[in-house]
């Protein structure tokens, strides 16, 4: 059975100080990660997920194996970052494809 | 584009009576999904749908709940009779075929008292 978890429920940072949310898989296959974010008022939607390699935001994630690991970094933190930010593993079953999501971290950036 | 559409958004019932909840999802997007979201946790899903068939309904409380997408379009999810612990967000999303992104409508936040 697939797994995610983010350890932390609130990380608070000051603007300007880097950012890294953590999040620790457990899957036997081959993963596909995500980074779903939700501000306030708004709808959960993608941010970034690990095969395009993309920078969205200036956040970035880089998917190591060895540690099981997808966490979502950013060198220098604004306020518009504040969110709660969820971290996904799908997987194929079945023929399809099913996500798992982790409980989430909400970010909170300080003036 | 609407992007995923539910309603209602918010919903208030007492304990044991029936509750419905809508979406429809993107045009053209195959899949659909409904999951829950209580307070301090992520989604968990209850239901799949590729086209109209229930492809993963392994979460959903059969006892109690229920879901159609009768055409392969919009779909329905119903709560009959709700209970206290039912209080929750009902998120809907869908995606194209294959597809690996979910859009996310806004949610129906439910109170059972």
């Amino acid at each position: 059975a697939q797994r995610v978890t983010q350890p932390e429920k609130l990380l608070s940072v000051f603007k300007g100080a880097p950012v890294e949310l953590k999040c620790n898989y457990s899957y036997s296959g081959s993963p596909e990660l995500f980074w779903y974010v939700q501000y306030s008022r708004q709808r959960l939607q993608l941010l970034l997920r690990h095969i395009s390699r993309e920078s969205i935001k200036g956040f970035t994630a880089d998917l190591n194996k060895g540690e099981t690991s997808f966490h979502l970094k950013k060198p220098f933190a604004q306020e518009e970052d504040s969110a709660m930010y969820y971290c996904a593993l799908s997987e194929r079953s079945g023929g399809y494809q099913k996500v798992t999501f982790g409980t989430g971290t909400k970010l909170q950036v300080i003036p | 584009e609407a992007g995923v559409v539910q309603s209602p958004r918010y919903k208030i019932i007492e304990k044991k009576q029936p509750v419905a909840f809508w979406c429809n999802p993107i045009s053209g997007h195959n899949t659909l999904y409904w999951y829950l979201q209580n307070l301090g946790q992520g989604p968990e899903l209850l239901i799949r749908y590729e086209n109209e068939e229930a492809v993963d309904d392994s979460q959903l409380p059969k006892d109690r709940f229920s879901a159609e997408r009768l055409k392969g379009v919009d779909s329905t999810l119903k709560i009959q009779p709700a209970e206290l612990g039912d209080s929750a967000v009902y998120l809907c999303a869908s995606s194209s075929w294959g597809g690996r992104e979910q859009y996310f409508g806004p949610g129906t936040r439910l109170t059972v008292t």
